[in-house]
C-alpha cells in the first residue's frame, strides 16, 4: 500500500537554528498537507498545498514558516528561526480524494 | 466553522467487550467525517470516512461508525475489543471541498483491561 514518507523520525535543534522536515507523498496526490501535534494535545493544521501554492494557512503557520515542493516528489516545511515552543511531532499528509494518508510523524525537539 | 467534540479523553473498556467513542460534530454544511487511530509513536491510519453514501461506515480492524444528522454524531464502536486496540482515537471533520483541511477533536485514548 502507498505511503506517505517522512524524514528524519526525530530531530534536535537548538532554539534559533533553521529546521527542514521532509516528505515524499504518494506519488499520485494533488494534495499535500502539513499539520502539528504537541505533546499530549490535539492534532492541529498548519497549511495546504495545491497547484505548488499555498491553499490555506491556519495561524500558527505565521512568517517563520514555509512549505515548498522543490521537486516532483518532495514536500518540505522549513522553520526559520525555531522556538521552544515548536516542539511537537509534526505529520505530512497527502490526498487524491476523501481523506488523508498521514506519515509517521517528525519528532521536533527545539532545545 | 467546523468543529467535533470528543466525549471523554479516556475510555476504559475490558476486553472481549464493546467499545463505544463518542463523537459529535458542528458544521453548516454536509460534512466528511472521518476516525483516525494512532498507536503509540507512530502516526495517524485512517479507520474509516463517511462521506455520504451509507450512514453506516465498516472500517478497518473491525470497527464501524453510524452517522446520525438528527444528533449530529458520528460515534465509532466496536463490538468485543481486544488488547491491540488500546490507542489514542481521533474523530475528524472536513468540508466537502476536495482540497479542505480536516479538523481534528481532541482525541479519546482507549484502554483496554484484561
Amino acid at each position: 500500500e502507498p505511503e506517505v514518507t517522512q524524514t528524519p523520525s526525530h530531530q534536535v535543534t537548538q532554539m534559533g537554528q533553521e529546521v527542514i522536515l521532509r516528505c515524499v507523498p504518494i506519488s499520485n496526490h494533488l494534495y499535500f498537507y502539513w499539520y502539528r501535534q504537541i505533546l499530549g494535545q490535539k492534532v492541529e493544521f498548519l497549511v495546504s498545498f495545491y497547484n505548488n501554492e499555498i491553499s490555506e494557512k491556519s495561524e500558527i503557520f505565521d512568517d517563520q514558516f514555509s512549505v515548498e515542493r522543490p521537486d516532483g516528489s518532495n514536500f518540505t516545511l522549513k522553520i526559520r528561526s525555531t522556538k521552544l515552543e515548536d516542539s511537537a511531532m509534526y505529520f505530512c499528509a497527502s490526498s487524491e480524494q476523501v481523506g488523508y494518508t498521514f506519515g509517521s510523524g517528525t519528532r521536533l525537539t527545539v532545545v | 466553522a467546523q468543529s467535533v467534540t470528543q466525549l471523554g479523553s479516556h475510555v476504559s473498556v475490558s476486553e472481549g467487550a464493546l467499545v463505544l467513542l463518542r463523537c459529535n460534530y458542528s458544521s453548516s454544511v454536509p460534512p466528511y467525517l472521518f476516525w483516525y487511530v494512532q498507536y503509540p509513536n507512530q502516526g495517524l491510519q485512517l479507520l474509516l470516512k463517511y462521506t455520504s453514501a451509507a450512514t453506516l461506515v465498516k472500517g478497518i480492524n473491525g470497527f464501524e461508525a453510524e452517522f446520525k444528522k438528527s444528533e449530529t454524531s458520528f460515534h465509532l464502536t466496536k463490538p468485543s475489543a481486544h488488547m491491540s486496540d488500546a490507542a489514542e482515537y481521533f474523530c475528524a471533520v472536513s468540508d466537502r471541498r476536495r482540497d479542505d483541511k480536516i479538523i481534528f477533536g481532541k482525541g479519546t485514548r482507549l484502554h483496554i483491561l484484561p
